[in-house]
């Protein structure tokens, strides 16, 4: 079965621009989880969805959101780009909460 | 193709006793493997590594042990304690660069009294 799918692989953006990332999780996962990934930081949690419904939030400004479809595909959002957002974005599905990850490759944003 | 598998996807283990978690892979290629450990609504965080090198790295109560000609590697938990219970993610990697890492699905693990 195909895995977590991540659009784009890899994207540019110039500083105050806007973002957005897409993630398609396993057919019938209905949990995804999206997180940054930084040399310093390592991997940090950003928010899980559930049915549409957004269940946990990391402590990232509200420059960063997030929404889940119908069909579970999520897509996250980030405006008014910085530097520092430059960072490999995660996204895992699961068939349930805490139960059953599997990652996608990744989106690499990098911001000049 | 999942590279990278645990196939126990929970494990319950009583306090004070061994909790030994299981990880396989596929890609001769790797070389660095590491262990996370996730809380619900927290990212992973890093347990501890072991590059292909060795075939044992201790870290406390912790313990990886690696089997290249299996590609199989564990990780040991010696005493295990509530505090412990997690999900825990096997990671592998071709280089020693975190940006290539493979994760495995995760194995549940519930300590209790």
């Amino acid at each position: 079965k195909a895995g977590v799918t991540q659009t784009p692989r890899y994207l540019i953006k110039t500083r105050g621009q806007q973002v957005t990332l897409s993630c398609s999780p396993i057919s019938g996962h209905r949990s995804v989880s999206w997180y940054q990934q930084t040399p310093g930081q390592g991997l940090q949690f950003l928010f899980e969805y559930f049915s549409e419904t957004q269940r946990n939030k990391g402590n990232f400004p509200g420059r960063f959101s997030g929404r889940q479809f119908s069909n579970s595909r999520s897509e996250m959002n980030v405006s008014t780009l910085e530097l520092g957002d430059s960072a490999l974005y995660l996204c895992a599905s699961s068939p349930r909460e805490n139960y059953g990850y599997t990652f996608g490759s990744g989106t690499r944003l990098t911001v000049v | 193709d999942q590279q990278v598998k645990q196939n126990s996807p929970s494990l319950s283990v009583q306090e004070g006793r061994i909790s030994i978690l299981n990880c396989d892979y596929t890609n001769s290629m790797f070389d660095y493997f590491l262990w996370y450990k996730k809380y619900p609504a927290e990212g992973p965080t890093f347990l501890i590594s072991i590059s292909s090198i060795k075939d044992k790295n201790e870290d406390g109560r912790f313990t990886v042990f690696l089997n290249k000609s299996a590609k199989h590697l564990s990780l040991h938990i010696v005493p295990s304690q509530p505090g412990d219970s997690a999900v825990y993610f096997c990671a592998a990697s071709p280089v020693y660069n975190t940006d290539k890492l493979i994760f495995g699905t995760g194995t549940r693990l519930q300590v209790f009294p």
